[in-house]
């Protein structure tokens, strides 16, 4: 079993959507979590931490379930700019190193 | 600006050769990895160093060597024992690595292709 696991889609989402996807993890001692946006043949670069409490930011909300070591991301009224690949990080161990999903990759249609 | 430049954009290889892949960052951090990146693939990574002169191998490295000489520069060179080297290589840097929630910044990414 993978550390971290994405599905890989693509999910082909209409504009103005809500699309949701999931990150799971497999190291219950794990402490931190982020969403990372990667474009095509760019570098990945953050989009959101991810809080116990959960957080929002605009049209996207990121929510840490531990119980079930997943993280979710929701895009609300999806753009066409939306289009990308989503990175899951998850963090771990004493120096805590930073583990990657090989992402989500989303097609939002006009 | 502060920012990771790396350098070239594009490198192209023969067989055997060994190659170097220019990293320089301008933020302050301590902390500098080097990832490998394949298609459909997350990233993986090949080294990381916490400070100057140390650094520590990390999922990948055979074939792979890397210097800390300054704070600002982590060069990573791709040796002729890495055997399928053709891959996306992005340099990025942290504030240190010891610490929760520290963001990585990346730079541009080079592409290496072998011919």
């Amino acid at each position: 079993r993978k550390e971290v696991e994405q599905d890989p889609g693509p999910f082909n989402v209409p504009e103005g959507a809500t699309v949701a996807f999931n990150c799971t993890y497999s190291n219950s001692a794990s402490q931190s979590f982020f969403w990372y946006r990667q474009d095509c043949r760019k570098e990945p670069k953050l989009l959101m931490s991810v809080y116990s409490s959960g957080n929002e930011d605009g049209r996207f909300t990121a929510q840490l379930n531990r119980a079930s070591q997943y993280i979710s991301l929701l895009i609300r009224d999806s753009k066409l700019s939306d289009s990308a690949t989503y990175l899951c990080v998850v963090s771990a161990g004493s120096n805590y190193q930073l583990i990657w999903g090989a992402g989500t990759k989303l097609i939002i249609k006009p | 600006d502060g920012g990771i430049t790396q350098s070239p954009k594009y490198l192209f290889r023969k067989e055997g050769q060994n190659v170097t892949l220019s990293c320089e960052q301008n933020l302050n951090h301590d902390a500098m990895y080097w990832y490998r990146q394949d298609p459909g693939q997350g990233l993986r990574l090949i080294y990381y160093s916490q400070i100057v002169n140390d650094f520590q191998k990390g999922d990948i490295a055979e074939g792979y060597s890397v210097s800390r000489e300054k704070k600002e520069s982590f060069p990573l060179t791709v040796t002729s024992a890495q055997k399928n080297p053709t891959a996306f290589y992005l340099c990025a840097s942290s504030i240190d690595l010891g610490s929760m929630n520290t963001e990585a910044f990346f730079g541009q990414g080079t592409r290496l292709t072998v011919v």
